[in-house]
């Protein structure tokens, strides 16, 4: 049974660049939710796909950004990196919208300079 | 929106004794409280739940009360070995399929 699974792992970008990140959930599961997580600090909820459309938002600027395939694999995409957006980006899947259990991937860690 | 703290930041154990970490939350409507363990370099990894209609929950070392009426709910880990060290997270519902976490207590369990 496939977990979650998550691409590039490490990511080396310049301020002003953009970046997209990749996930795809556990076998099963359709719903997919990025979350930040900065150093020493507990994952911060970026935004959330089902059914291919954005269903719940955190409290981030439209520089985040995403979407999510028919075969719910979703991407993240952060437009004019700033270097506070250094950060391990994770992925979590759910069985479907409403479901509780979130399950994260390993995450890819961006580094902006 | 819902808060959650959490404490303490870290904890030393010698191997074999109990640790115990809290949280509180704000949201009343609040009904599931998980726990994750996030070692180095890995995504957090759900190691146990608790739902409003139980006080407790139970797994081989690991155990989650909960407290509604005072808002607040623990993990507990008995007989800690050295592979018990990671960064635990406490967590609760701000939506649907959504978590909000606490900011985390760094284990480290001596030999």
């Amino acid at each position: 049974d496939a977990g979650v699974t998550q691409s590039p792992t490490h990511l080396i970008k310049t301020r002003g660049q953009q970046v997209t990140l990749r996930c795809s959930p556990k076998s099963g599961h359709d719903t997919v939710s990025w979350y930040q997580q900065a150093l020493g600090q507990g994952p911060q909820f970026i935004f959330q796909y089902y059914e291919e459309e954005e269903r719940q938002r955190g409290n981030f600027p439209d520089r985040f950004s995403g979407h999510q395939f028919p075969n719910y694999s979703s991407e993240l995409n952060v437009n004019a990196l700033l270097l506070g957006d250094s950060a391990l980006y994770l992925c979590a899947s759910s069985l479907a919208l409403g479901y509780d259990e979130q399950y994260f991937g390993p995450g890819t860690r961006l580094t902006v300079t | 929106g819902e808060n959650v703290e959490q404490h303490p930041s870290t904890l030393s154990v010698q191997e074999g004794d109990s640790a115990v970490i809290k949280c509180t939350y704000s949201d009343s409507a609040s009904n599931y409280f998980p726990w994750y363990k996030q070692e180095l370099g890995k995504g957090p990894q759900l190691i146990i739940d608790i739902r409003s209609n139980v006080g407790e929950k139970k797994d081989q070392r690991i155990a989650v009360t909960l407290n509604k009426t005072a808002k607040h709910f623990s993990l507990h880990i008995t007989e800690t070995q050295p592979e018990d060290s990671a960064v635990y997270f406490c967590a609760a519902p701000s939506g649907y399929s959504t978590l909000t976490f606490g900011k985390g207590t760094m284990l480290l369990v001596s030999p």
